[in-house]
């Protein structure tokens, strides 16, 4: 059974500094996602990572994957107070790329 | 366009009642699912379709019931409410793109309260 661990679970940082949000999964998968989801509103769409060693950039996000470790990461850099929000990982089930499991999310807040 | 339509957004239910939460997409997308969105606990799949006519099991199926009849909707029925099914319940759709990629787009949420 796929089991996806994000930590943290919850970050509070201050405006300007960098972090990383880990994404671990248990059992092997090629394909990773990164979903926002702003308070009280769905998820959308911020990385899709294919392949070991993908790395995407959008902004301040910078997303990475290493199948070997199974690991992903989402670092940000010089946060912004808009950047506060939850971020999830989610990963496809070897074989079944239809679906996908989630982890419990990170609750960003970054403050001024 | 529209995306993915859900309805109602909130509704309040008594033990015992029944409901449908309907979902429509208007992307032509093969791909359609129910998620259950509980406080910290992240996104649990309920049902999924891979097109019109089939449909298959989540992680926590137990309470619900599914059926695709078009590419477009893909209403999640509840049978006989109970105060675990509270939740914020979210439909999704995607097709599937080149290298196997399958970006999900998210309806709004119905947050429904089981009383």
């Amino acid at each position: 059974e796929l089991k996806v661990e994000q930590n943290p679970l919850f970050l509070s940082m201050q405006e300007g500094k960098n972090y990383t949000i880990y994404c671990n999964y248990s059992t092997t998968s090629d394909r990773l996602y990164w979903y926002r989801q702003d308070p009280g509103k769905s998820l959308e769409s911020l990385f899709v990572l294919l392949s070991n060693g993908a790395v995407k950039q959008e902004g301040r996000l910078m997303a990475s994957l290493d199948t070997k470790a199974r690991l992903s990461t989402l670092h940000i850099t010089a946060a912004v107070h808009d950047l506060s929000a939850t971020y999830f990982c989610a990963v496809a089930i070897q074989g079944g790329s239809e679906k996908l499991v989630f982890g419990k999310g990170t609750k960003l807040t970054v403050n001024p | 366009n529209a995306g993915v339509t859900q309805t109602p957004k909130f509704r309040i239910l008594k033990i015992g009642q029944s409901m449908t939460l309907q979902c429509t997409q208007d992307m032509n997308h093969n791909y359609m699912y129910w998620y259950r969105q509980d406080p910290g606990m992240g996104l649990k799949l309920i049902y999924y379709s891979v097109g019109a006519g089939i449909t298959d099991k989540g992680e926590v199926p137990n309470g619900y019931n599914v059926s695709r009849s078009t590419t477009e909707d893909f209403p999640l029925r509840l049978e006989l409410a109970a105060p675990s099914q509270t939740s914020v319940y979210f439909c999704a759709s995607s097709y599937s793109m080149s290298a196997g990629a399958n970006v999900l787009t998210f309806g709004a949420g119905s947050r429904l309260t089981v009383l």
